[in-house]
C-alpha cells in the first residue's frame, strides 16, 4: 500500500539553528514528490516538486533534497516566520491527480 | 499566477441544514478541481475529484449524496454539504493544478480552506 510517513511529528528549533525534516514514501513507480507549507487555518502553499533521486531545490533558507525512498526538507537559519506545518505529498497510481499527503510536521522557530 | 478561492472562510450552521462551499480558480481555467478534508492536526485526505461538465468522482468510503459537488464552469467547483451534523465539521480545502505553457502542471494549488462547524 502506498503510504507516506514524516518525522519528527513536531520540532521546536531555537532562531537561527538549522535542522532538516524527513519525508519516507514507499510508492511503486515514484513519479514526483511535493512539499507544501501550510500556515494554521490556511491552505497549503506550495513549496517544491522533486522527481528524481539526487534533484535539489531551493528557496531562500528552505532545501529540499530527494534519495530513492526519502525526501529531506533542510531549513538553514530558520526565523520566527518560518514556523508552520510542512507536508509532503506523493502521487498515487499514473496520475497526478490523486495525491497522498503525509502527516506533517509541526515546525516552531523561537526567537 | 495560480490563485484558488474559496467561500466562505468560516460558516457556521445548525444540525440537518445544508452549506454551500465555492471553490474559484481566479487566473486560470480549471477542468478538474479537487476537495479535501483535514482534521485538526491531520493530514488533507482527498475526498473527491471534481469534473467541469460531469459527474464528480468520489473517493471511497465518502458518501456522493451527502457530499454534492457542482463544476458548472472551468472557473467554479461547489461542494455542498447537505443535512449537515457535528461530525461534518472539519476544515474543507480545495485544489487545482494550472495550465502552463500549453500543459497541465503537475503540483496541485490549494485555496484559503473553509472552516465548517455544525451545531
Amino acid at each position: 500500500e502506498d503510504q507516506v510517513t514524516q518525522s519528527p511529528e513536531a520540532l521546536r528549533l531555537q532562531e537561527g539553528e538549522s535542522s532538516s525534516l524527513n519525508c519516507s514514501y514507499t510508492v511503486s513507480g515514484l513519479r514526483g514528490l511535493f512539499w507544501y507549507r501550510q500556515d494554521p487555518g490556511k491552505g497549503p502553499e506550495f513549496l517544491f516538486t522533486l522527481y528524481s533521486a539526487g534533484e535539489e531545490k531551493e528557496k531562500e533558507r528552505l532545501k529540499a533534497t530527494l534519495t530513492k525512498k526519502e525526501s529531506f526538507l533542510h531549513i538553514t537559519a530558520p526565523k520566527p516566520e518560518d514556523s508552520a506545518t510542512y507536508l509532503c505529498a506523493v502521487p498515487r497510481g499514473t496520475s497526478y491527480d490523486k495525491v497522498i499527503f503525509g502527516p506533517g510536521t509541526s515546525l516552531s522557530v523561537i526567537p | 499566477g495560480a490563485v484558488v478561492s474559496q467561500h466562505p472562510s468560516r460558516v457556521i450552521c445548525k444540525s440537518g441544514t445544508s452549506v454551500k462551499i465555492e471553490c474559484r480558480s481566479l487566473d486560470f481555467q480549471a477542468t478538474t478541481m479537487f476537495w479535501y478534508r483535514q482534521f485538526p492536526k491531520k493530514s488533507l485526505m482527498l475526498m473527491a475529484t471534481s469534473n467541469e461538465g460531469s459527474k464528480a468522482t468520489y473517493e471511497q468510503g465518502v458518501e456522493k449524496d451527502k457530499f454534492l459537488i457542482n463544476h458548472a464552469s472551468l472557473t467554479l467547483s461547489t461542494l455542498t454539504v447537505t443535512s449537515a451534523h457535528p461530525e461534518d465539521s472539519s476544515f474543507y480545502i480545495c485544489s487545482a493544478r494550472s495550465p502552463e505553457g500549453g500543459l497541465v502542471v503537475n503540483e496541485q494549488f490549494f485555496g484559503p480552506g473553509t472552516r465548517l462547524t455544525v451545531l
